[in-house]
């Protein structure tokens, strides 16, 4: 276990409807991470978060709006979404970003993901 | 735009054997390179971070070398087990990001 969970595992939703992604860490992190993974596509960062302030927004469309109540959850709200954002989205969590949002050496502790199936 | 490249896709391997794969990352603007583990329906699992040129890991039978001038590291596993079948990441770091490869994925066969 890496000490990052995320619920629900498996999620479908029809284009209409509205639905959270939930990640907790238990490690005492101060920074973390939304990614998406499509079929055979690399991991792509999507949000970061650091002392609960988002510091990173990859252009990611509306329909997608996180939320960091404290260091320890992180929420992903979808809303109207496409199929085409059918995937695997996965949380991070690491040490505090340095200044200027500088990740250091530190490891990115992952969830293991929930599957996102958009009808 | 920053591309990371692993080889090959995908690998099937006898049990006992050895084998490697290889990462290819841009060597402008290196900070540091990451390799993870991932099986299946499991959270990615850290290996190793390495950040200078020339720096070898190891962990049990799993090592990992790195090359910054060239751009690439290679992760060697000794004598493969089928516990060891997953999806092998690296991901290159600059100064705020990790930047993801698409995996090697290894099936080792008893």
């Amino acid at each position: 276990e890496t000490g990052v969970t995320q619920t629900p595992r498996h999620l479908v939703m029809g284009m209409t409807n509205k639905k959270s992604l939930k990640c907790e860490q238990h490690l005492g992190h101060n920074a973390m991470y939304w990614y998406k993974q499509s079929a055979k596509k690399p991991l792509e960062l999507m949000f970061v978060y650091n002392f609960k302030e988002q510091t990173e927004n990859n252009s990611v469309p509306s329909r997608f709006s996180p939320e960091c109540p404290n260091s320890s959850h992180l929420f992903l709200h979808l809303h109207t979404l496409q199929p085409e954002d059918s995937a695997l989205y996965l949380c991070a969590s690491s040490q505090a970003l340095r200044g200027g949002g500088f990740l250091g050496t530190d490891t990115q502790y992952f969830g293991p993901g929930t599957r996102l199936t958009v009808l | 735009i920053l591309n990371v490249e692993q080889s090959p896709q995908s690998l099937h391997v006898q049990e006992g054997d050895s084998t490697n794969f290889t990462c290819s990352f841009p060597s402008s603007n290196f900070y540091a390179l990451h390799w993870y583990r991932w099986e299946t329906a499991k959270s990615p699992e850290a290996l190793f971070v390495m950040t200078l040129n020339g720096d070898e890991k190891k962990k049990g039978r799993i090592s990992a070398t790195l090359n910054t001038k060239e751009g690439y590291s290679y992760l060697y596993i000794k004598g493969s087990q089928p516990e060891d079948s997953a999806t092998y990441l690296c991901a290159f770091q600059n100064t705020d990001k990790l930047i993801f490869g698409t995996g090697t994925r290894l099936q080792v066969f008893p």
